[in-house]
């Protein structure tokens, strides 16, 4: 079974923190994402990878950054976490390239930043 | 930037009933995607439509991607408490940044 797995379900940092998000695939997907979700707004995409080492800015990449040290790892960083950084985040992998393709979720980490 | 409408944004049933759910964009998709996403959960991949006017039925579900790829339909039959969830399409980009429409949210009750 193919999976897309999140470090942790629910967080509560403070303002101010450092907060590491950290996403891991098992099907040596080259393609991976960071959305966030929110009421009314959907799912917007922060930051993206196509290879390790490699990062392309989203819609919205204000305030976060991304590491890719490893093909099966990416994850996102929130600098210097504010509250409205609280929302859902959700990691998704895909293969490149081809139509078709498919993006495979994680189950979503709930921060949120008091 | 291309500009996804669904619709309706909210739709509470009761169980038995049929409902449809709409995508439309102003631009012309090469194929579109539809995923599911429950409660706690990401969103799961349903169904690609690719052709224009192409008709995809998965169980209770059908899938319809207009004659000019610029819109699609699902139409749940006899909706079950099980069908409550997020529905989101997303124009197939080729593995690249996905882009989702605002989502269809869908609650079947009891």
């Amino acid at each position: 079974d193919v999976k897309v797995t999140q470090s942790s379900r629910y967080l509560v940092k403070r303002t101010g923190e450092k907060v590491f998000l950290e996403c891991v695939q098992d099907m040596d997907h080259e393609n991976m994402f960071w959305y966030r979700q929110d009421p009314g707004l959907g799912l917007r995409l922060i930051y993206f990878s196509y290879d390790v080492k490699m990062k392309e800015k989203g819609d919205i990449p204000e305030g976060y950054s991304v590491s890719r040290e490893k093909k099966e790892r990416f994850s996102l960083i929130l600098e210097s976490a504010s509250t409205n950084q609280t929302s859902m985040y959700l990691c998704a992998s895909s293969f490149p390239g081809a139509l078709n393709t498919e993006a495979f979720f994680g189950q979503g980490t709930r921060l949120t930043v008091v | 930037t291309q500009l996804l409408e669904q619709s309706p944004q909210f739709l509470s049933i009761q169980e038995g009933e049929n409902l449809t759910v709409y995508c439309n964009s102003s631009s012309v998709f090469s194929s579109l995607q539809w995923y599911r996403q429950e409660p706690g959960e990401g969103p799961v991949l349903l169904v690609t439509v690719v052709t224009g006017g192409e008709v995809k039925k998965l169980k209770r579900l059908t899938f319809q991607f207009g004659d000019a790829r610029k819109d699609s339909s699902l139409h749940i039959t006899a909706a079950q408490p099980g069908d409550t969830g997020l529905y989101l399409c997303a124009p197939d980009r080729g593995g690249q940044n996905f882009v989702f429409g605002p989502g269809t949210r869908l609650s079947v009750l009891p």
